[in-house]
C-alpha cells in the first residue's frame, strides 16, 4: 500500500530564502511523483511531475528531483516570494496505477 | 476552458438526509475520482472510475456511493448523511495512468 508522508508539516520563512521541501513514499515502484499547490479555498493546481526515468523536473523557480531506491522527492524552491505562500502537496500513484495518494501537506508561509 | 466543475459550491445538510454531488470534466479524461479533505488528514481518496460504466473504492469509501454514467460525469452520493461526513470534497480527473490530473474547486459539505 501506497503512504506518502511530507516533512515539514508548516514553513515560515522570510523573502529571498532558498528551501526545501521534503516527501517520501513506501512503494518504490512508482512510474511518477507529482507536486501540486493548493491556496486557501481553492483547489489542487498541478506544478510539476517527474517521471520514474527522470531525477528531475524543472519550472521557473522550482525544482524538484526524485529518488527511487530511497524513496524521496524534495521540491526545491529558489529565492522564495510571497506569492509562493500556500500548501504543497506531493503524491503518487496507489499499488494499481488507478489513482494518485497524497501526503498532508506542507504549508509553506513566506514574509515580506 | 472550464475544465473539472463540482456543484454545489457549499451545502448543509441535517443528519440523515440525503444528496449527491456532481462532477464534470470537459477534457475527455478516462480517469475521474473523487477526495475528501479533512484537517490534520489530508486529502484522502473515497471511490473513482477508470471508465465509464466502471467504479472502484478508495480508501475511506463507507457512506458513500458512485456512480459515472458517462464518461464526462461523476455523480458522488451520500444516502444518510452523518456530522463525520462534514468535510471539503474535490473531484478531479486525469488521462491514463494518473497524467494530467485535474482538480475541482470543491464543494464545502456541513453535517449537522
Amino acid at each position: 500500500k501506497q503512504e506518502v508522508t511530507q516533512i515539514p508539516a508548516a514553513l515560515s520563512v522570510p523573502e529571498g530564502e532558498n528551501l526545501v521541501l521534503n516527501c517520501s513514499f513506501t512503494d518504490s515502484a512508482i512510474y511518477n511523483l507529482q507536486w501540486f499547490r493548493q491556496d486557501p479555498g481553492k483547489g489542487l493546481t498541478s506544478l510539476l511531475l517527474i517521471q520514474s526515468s527522470q531525477r528531475e523536473q524543472t519550472s521557473g523557480r522550482l525544482n524538484a528531483s526524485l529518488d527511487k531506491s530511497s524513496g524521496r522527492s524534495t521540491l526545491y524552491i529558489a529565492a522564495s516570494q510571497p506569492g509562493d505562500s500556500a500548501t504543497y502537496l506531493c503524491a503518487g500513484p496507489n499499488q494499481a496505477g488507478t489513482a494518485l495518494i497524497f501526503g498532508k501537506g506542507t504549508t509553506l508561509s513566506v514574509s515580506s | 476552458n472550464a475544465g473539472v466543475t463540482q456543484t454545489p459550491k457549499f451545502r448543509v445538510l441535517k443528519t440523515g438526509q440525503s444528496m449527491t454531488l456532481l462532477c464534470a470534466q470537459d477534457m475527455n479524461h478516462e480517469y475521474m475520482y473523487w477526495y475528501r479533505q479533512d484537517p490534520g488528514m489530508g486529502l484522502r481518496l473515497i471511490h473513482y472510475s477508470v471508465g465509464e460504466g466502471t467504479t472502484a473504492k478508495g480508501e475511506v469509501p463507507d457512506g458513500y456511493n458512485v456512480s459515472r454514467l458517462k464518461k464526462q460525469n461523476f455523480l458522488l452520493g451520500l444516502e444518510s448523511a452523518a456530522p463525520s461526513q462534514t468535510s471539503v470534497y474535490f473531484c478531479a480527473s486525469s488521462t491514463r495512468d494518473s497524467y494530467g490530473y485535474t482538480f475541482g474547486s470543491g464543494t464545502r459539505l456541513t453535517v449537522v
